[in-house]
């Protein structure tokens, strides 16, 4: 199986920071990346695929990017609105899989 | 509106097995691909499986090999998960999800994302 591993496991910005978290896979998956935003009690929501390719709907302070093992989340001007638990997921082979996830609290 | 209802929540001793349903509404499930993605209390989320809803063909994640089921019915738009020989560590919310897969302008393959949730279904295994 491939590894997901994310950092921070939590991060505390305020509002208008800009805010980075990585994702590292166990081995190459070239940019079969996605990421999801979980709000808190809600369904998780597609944020990213394809590593960096914005859903549609998605607010353009989301962006993502990388390749093979190492990726990264951003948001431009984190706002209050995006509280959440961020999680990346490898599409490149089954079991796809999941990193622990990044907790993002604002100040 | 585009949307995965699921059934609601369950109760079962552990032993027992437990089906929740997932049913689209505002597209048909025929062209797409339904997986199934849980969460226990507190903790990250766990692919379980996918089923293509076209041809049935279904690919699990070994753990629940031999313990998970995942069926379609073009019919009613609906999916279905269902998990046998329950044990207390499979209290969790179960989510299905829409399976889309990405391709650009070449074709080139993407690969695959899950773009529509539903709700999520509590499943508690308790004695």
């Amino acid at each position: 199986d491939i590894r997901m591993t994310q950092s921070p496991s939590s991060l505390s910005a305020s509002v208008g920071d800009r805010v980075s978290f990585t994702c590292r896979a166990s081995q190459s998956i070239t940019t079969y990346l996605n990421w999801y935003q979980q709000k808190p009690g809600k369904a998780p929501k597609l944020l990213i695929y394809a590593a960096s390719s914005l859903q549609s709907g998605v607010p353009s302070r989301f962006s993502g990017s990388g390749s093979g093992t190492d990726f990264t989340l951003t948001i431009t001007s984190l706002q209050p609105e995006d509280l959440a638990i961020y999680y990346c997921q490898q599409s490149y082979s089954t079991p796809w899989t999941f990193g622990q996830g990044t907790k993002v609290e604002i100040k | 509106q585009v949307q995965l209802v699921q059934s609601g929540a369950e109760v079962r001793k552990p032993g027992a097995s437990v089906k929740v349903s997932c049913q689209a509404s505002g597209f048909t499930l025929s062209n797409s691909g339904v997986t199934w993605v849980r969460q226990a209390p507190g903790q990250g989320l766990e692919w379980m499986g996918w089923i293509s809803v076209q041809n049935e063909y279904t690919d699990s994640a070994p753990k629940f090999q031999g313990r998970v089921t995942l069926t379609a019915d073009r019919s009613t738009n609906t999916a279905s998960m269902e998990l046998t020989s329950l044990r207390s560590d499979d209290t969790a919310l179960y989510y299905c999800a829409r399976k889309v897969d990405h391709y650009d302008s070449s074709g080139y393959d993407l690969g695959s994302a899950f773009d529509i949730w539903g709700q999520g279904t509590m499943v508690t295994v308790s004695s």
